[in-house]
Formats: C-alpha cells, structure tokens, sequence
C-alpha cells in the first residue's frame, strides 16, 4: 500500500493568515493526489483534485501543488469557516490511502 | 444535485455480518465506480472498497477476505457486506461516489457500533 503522510499533524492560525499543509507519498504517485475538507460531524468534501485543480464551487483561496511525492495545501487567507481536519488521498493505486489529517483550529 | 445516503443497523453483534446499503439520486449508478470508506478514531479514513455496475470490483486488501459488494440498477443502490464484525469495525461508515478515485460526493455517514 502507498503510504500518505501529512505534516502537521495539528496547527492553530488566525483569520487571514496563510496556511500551508503538506502531504508526502511513500512512492512516486504523479499527481493523483486529492485533498478534503472535513467538518465535525460531517462526511469529508473533495476541495483539490489532481494535485492543483480546484473542486467545482471551492473557494479560490484554496490551493494545491505538487507532484511525485511531495504535495501541498495552501489556504491563502484562512476564513471563519475554514477551521476545520484536512487530509491527503492518492488515486494512483488502489487501495486507495489518506492521510493521517491536519486540524487546523484557532490560535 | 448528487446525494448519497446509507442506510442499515447501528448495531452489530460481534461475529455477526454488516449490511449496509447506500442510494443514489441526482446521478445513475450506470456511471464511475462507486465507494464505500469508513472512519474510527483508532485508523483515521479507510477505503474499504468499491464497484463498478458491471460488478467490477476493487477491495482493500486489509478486508478483502471478509468484504462483498454488490449493486442494484433497478433502485439505484449499491450495497456493502462485512462479515466476523468485531471492536475493531466500529465505525462511522461513508459510500461515496469515485470518479477515477476522486471521492467527489459523499453521504452523511452511518455510525455502526459493535457489541454484545
């Protein structure tokens, strides 16, 4: 199985602050790599797919980059209602694998 | 507008056997592959697996001996067995429409609990 590994584990930021997340492939996965939002309570909601391109009615301060094994989340300028776990998942084979998640909570 | 929403017991007994099903509206089961993941505390998001409506089938290899899944085109459903439940398959269950892997909708979510 590929393994995802995301760092950090957990952060606190402010409103408007930039938020880089990153996500590390156990082996080359070219740019099958997704990123998902999840709420408490709440099923995960695909954000990035592709590594880079943005889910239909996603926010454009969401951003992904990245390629083989190394990949990251950028949120531009962190809003109330991004405060909330994101995690990796590659498609490059199955069984598809996520990551272990960041929660991004308030500083 | 896609919706997905799973449907079965919230309580299992342990060795007994999971049945869950998951229906489909807005979209035709006739297209993707469709996905059934699940989430505990212990294990963070696990795919479980999932088919095509030809019956294809792809299943994580962690389960593989004990998981079955199937689909009705007539109701728009897709279903998921896991068999010799135990502690360790509590969780909260999720189907998922897979779009070459992309999870891009999802139901709610069903918390299935195992215990005596």
């Amino acid at each position: 199985d590929i393994q995802m590994t995301q760092s950090p584990s957990s952060l606190s930021a402010s409103v408007g602050d930039r938020v880089t997340i990153t996500c590390r492939a156990s082996q080359s996965i070219s740019s099958y790599l997704n990123w998902y939002q999840q709420k408490a309570g709440k099923a995960p909601k695909l954000l990035i797919y592709a590594a880079s391109s943005l889910q239909s009615g996603v926010p454009s301060r969401f951003s992904g980059s990245g390629s083989e094994t190394d990949f990251t989340l950028t949120i531009s300028s962190l809003q109330p209602e991004d405060f909330a776990t994101y995690y990796c998942q590659q498609s490059d084979t199955t069984p598809l694998t996520f990551g272990g998640g960041t929660k991004v909570d308030v500083k | 507008q896609v919706q997905l929403q799973e449907s079965g017991p919230g309580l299992v007994k342990p060795s007994e056997t999971l049945s869950l099903t998951c229906s489909v509206s807005g979209d035709s089961i006739n297209t993707y592959y469709w996905s059934w993941i699940r989430q505990s505390a212990g294990k963070g998001l696990e795919w479980i697996g999932r088919i095509y409506t030809s019956g294809t089938t792809n299943y994580n290899p962690s389960l593989k001996s004990r998981v079955s899944m199937s689909v009705d085109m007539s109701k728009n459903q897709f279903s998921l067995r896991l068999t010799s439940m135990t502690a360790a398959d509590t969780a909260v269950y999720y189907c998922a429409r897979d779009q070459g892997g992309q999870l891009n909708y999802w139901g709610q979510g069903t918390l299935v609990t195992v215990s005596s």
